[in-house]
């Protein structure tokens, strides 16, 4: 089993819907996630940064932590064609700690 | 521009050939982080500096690669005898403490 589990896609969702990503990790004593967008030929873009359990929202963008089910999710509301890219989901055990990653989903916005 | 840059963009070798790749870090962030990427996979950890400090390296970081961080400020990655399946895009990233900023990366051919 892989530290982190991510499907890879792709996920293909009309423009304007609301897009969940979602990875599992098997490693409890983890705190810091992490989801990141790449698109093709880029470095990855920290999108959110969350500690410990709960809800981070930024924009668009709301990051959720369940660690009672070792589940990280993403939600992008109104998604619009410039989300498509792949995104990849990271944990560490601390800030210093170098990132464990899923291997990345792809998303489609269709316009 | 005060992201992480990365330099060259792109490098095509021969087999058997040396090459250098250079990262220059957010300016305030002490630490340093080379990851490696390949096509459909999330990146995978290389090696860890805190300002000029190694602290870390991975099992997948051969005698044939070399990191420096000479003065806490940029960093340089070389890979001595390139073989074809070091071909990857190489990525730097910076942190001062949470979250981790990649630079555009270092695509890497080797023919």
């Amino acid at each position: 089993q892989k530290e982190v589990e991510q499907d890879p896609g792709p996920l293909s969702v009309p423009e304007g819907a609301i897009v969940s990503l979602n990875c599992t990790y098997s490693n409890s004593a983890f705190q810091y996630f992490m989801w990141y967008r790449q698109y093709s030929r880029k470095g990855p873009e920290l999108l959110m940064y969350t500690y410990s359990s709960g809800n981070k929202e930024d924009g668009r963008f709301t990051a959720q932590v369940d660690k009672s089910s070792k589940y990280i999710s993403l939600f992008i509301r109104d998604s619009q064609p410039s989300d498509s890219a792949t995104y990849l989901c990271a944990h560490a055990p601390d800030s210093n700690y170098q990132l464990i990653w899923g291997a990345g989903t792809k998303l489609i916005i269709k316009p | 521009d005060t992201g992480v840059s990365q330099n060259p963009r792109h490098k095509i070798t021969k087999r058997g050939q040396n090459v250098t790749f250079r990262c220059d870090p957010i300016s305030e962030h002490n630490r340093l982080y080379w990851y490696r990427q390949t096509l459909g996979q999330g990146p995978e950890f290389l090696t860890y500096f805190q300002n000029e400090a190694q602290l870390e390296k991975s099992r997948l970081l051969s005698d044939r690669f070399s990191a420096e961080r000479p003065k806490g400020s940029f960093s340089t990655l070389e890979i001595q005898r390139t073989e074809q399946g070091d071909s990857a895009m190489y990525l730097c990233a910076s942190s001062l403490s949470g979250g981790k900023y990649f630079g555009p990366g270092t695509r890497l051919t080797v023919l």
